[in-house]
């Protein structure tokens, strides 16, 4: 099975822009999650989404936002970027029937300027 | 609050020698903790759980909900274990809602 596919691998935007991450997890997980990840804040959970619905959010602002599709790919978008959301953003799926082990992707590595 | 605590950022030791990487933990409902690990330049991956009450590639960790503590240990290091190690706890939301609180992170180096 191919694993969690994020794309694109790495995006520069300036403050100001908005963005939309991609990812597309396990064929037959329903399950995918976003997580952010700092030098300074470390690993971050954003949201998860399961079934088309968010099912879980973490502590971000509204600028940041989630969607996933009926095939279970998954987009992340933020707008009105800032500095401070320069970042690894990591998806990551699990079936979702249950507490199960996560797969992440490698990420896309997010600059903003 | 839930919270994991990685108290060291960085740990080196030398092949051969045992290696611990200690990892704390508050949360007010019954815990399920992992040990997750990024090799250099590979994606984050599941090293163990501690449901499983498994050894991988030599690691072992076991929750002690007294000291609320989750420490990885290895009896002998190997240069291939140099690696980012980060112990998560699941949080379960309602209908299998789940997130991962992760430590800081602590990055092991084995020196030959």
């Amino acid at each position: 099975k191919a694993g969690v596919t994020q794309t694109p691998r790495y995006l520069i935007k300036t403050r100001g822009q908005q963005v939309t991450l991609s990812c597309s997890p396990i064929s037959g997980h329903r399950s995918v999650s976003w997580y952010q990840q700092t030098p300074g804040q470390g690993l971050q959970f954003l949201f998860e989404y399961f079934s088309e619905t968010q099912r879980n959010k973490g502590n971000f602002p509204g600028r940041f936002s989630g969607r996933q599709f009926s095939n279970s790919r998954s987009e992340m978008n933020v707008s009105t970027l800032e500095l401070g959301d320069s970042a690894l953003y990591l998806c990551a799926s699990r079936l979702g029937t249950a507490s199960e082990k996560l797969f992440f992707g490698s990420g896309t590595q997010l600059s903003v300027l | 609050a839930q919270r994991v605590t990685q108290p060291e950022k960085l740990l080196s030791v030398f092949k051969g020698a045992p290696v611990e990487l200690k990892c704390n933990y508050s949360y007010s409902g019954s815990p399920e903790l992992f040990w997750y690990v990024q090799y250099s330049r590979q994606r984050l991956q599941l090293l163990l759980r501690h449901i499983s009450r498994e050894s991988i590639k030599g690691f072992t960790a076991d929750l002690n909900k007294g000291e609320t503590s989750f420490h990885l240990k290895k009896p002998f290091a190997q240069e291939e274990d140099s690696a980012m190690y980060y112990c998560a706890l699941n949080v379960m939301g309602g209908q299998g809602a789940q997130k991962l609180v992760f430590g800081q992170g602590t990055r092991l180096t084995i020196n030959p």
